[in-house]
């Protein structure tokens, strides 16, 4: 069975501090896609990033960074000096590859304040 | 180029009522997913389309739910016969799948729908 735990509901930090939003994965499949995706409060989806299963280098991208580690299955989400603007529902996600195995399955989110 | 779009933004209907969510993939994109997303929680799949194909009907809650493609492009969620519970936005995704490839996918803005 796959599954995306969120266990965080509701993270509060105030401006500029540091953040780490978990996921975890259960999947059987060797090979696999997983996902962050920032739902702010317009409510439109917006996509961060994406990481095959054979790829665990970390990824950096300006205050974000993901830290990969197949060994606990997790695809944790870092936010360095947090901004209000990143105020928002935060989900991971996990596809298997392959035709016929396009079912993306989601976490529950994460909401993220950012206070003033 | 032009993201994935979804109308009405919002819907106000009666219950009893039908209604219909339509949803404008990006350019290209075979694949066209359509999600509920109620009041704080995740995303619930409802149904996928490969074309004008749907693979999976599975995650349509009820025999009152239903959905078309045409032309591999617009789609049509329809909802029959609204209940209260049926309340909350519909998100359409779409993305180049195909021949084993995983992309990405894109998400629309939502439909909100509110059966009174």
């Amino acid at each position: 069975a796959q599954k995306v735990t969120q266990a965080q509901t509701e993270i509060s930090v105030v401006e500029k501090e540091d953040v780490t939003l978990d996921c975890v994965y259960e999947t059987r499949d060797t090979t696999y896609y997983l996902f962050w995706y920032k739902q702010p409060p317009s409510g439109e989806l917006v996509f961060l990033i994406r990481r095959n299963s054979f790829d665990e280098q970390n990824e950096i991208s300006g205050r974000y960074s993901w830290n990969f580690q197949k060994s606990t299955s997790s695809f944790n989400f870092t936010i360095t000096a947090s901004q209000v603007v990143d105020s928002a529902v935060y989900f991971c996600a996990l596809r298997r590859p392959g035709s016929g195995t396009y079912k993306y399955i989601f976490g529950t989110g994460t909401r993220l304040k950012v206070l003033a | 180029g032009a993201g994935v779009s979804q109308s009405p933004s919002n819907k106000v209907t009666e219950k009893g009522k039908d209604v219909e969510l339509r949803c404008d993939p990006i350019s290209g994109h075979t694949a066209l997913y359509w999600y509920r997303q109620s009041l704080g929680q995740g995303l619930e799949f409802l149904i996928y389309f490969q074309g004008n194909s749907a693979p999976d009907k599975s995650g349509l809650p009820s025999d009152r739910f239903s959905a078309e493609r045409t032309g591999g492009s617009v789609s049509t969620l329809t909802i029959q016969r609204t209940q209260q519970e049926d309340s909350a936005v519909y998100l359409c995704a779409s993305s180049l799948e195909g021949r084993g490839v995983i992309e990405t996918q894109y998400f629309g803005p939502g439909t909100r729908l509110l059966v009174l």
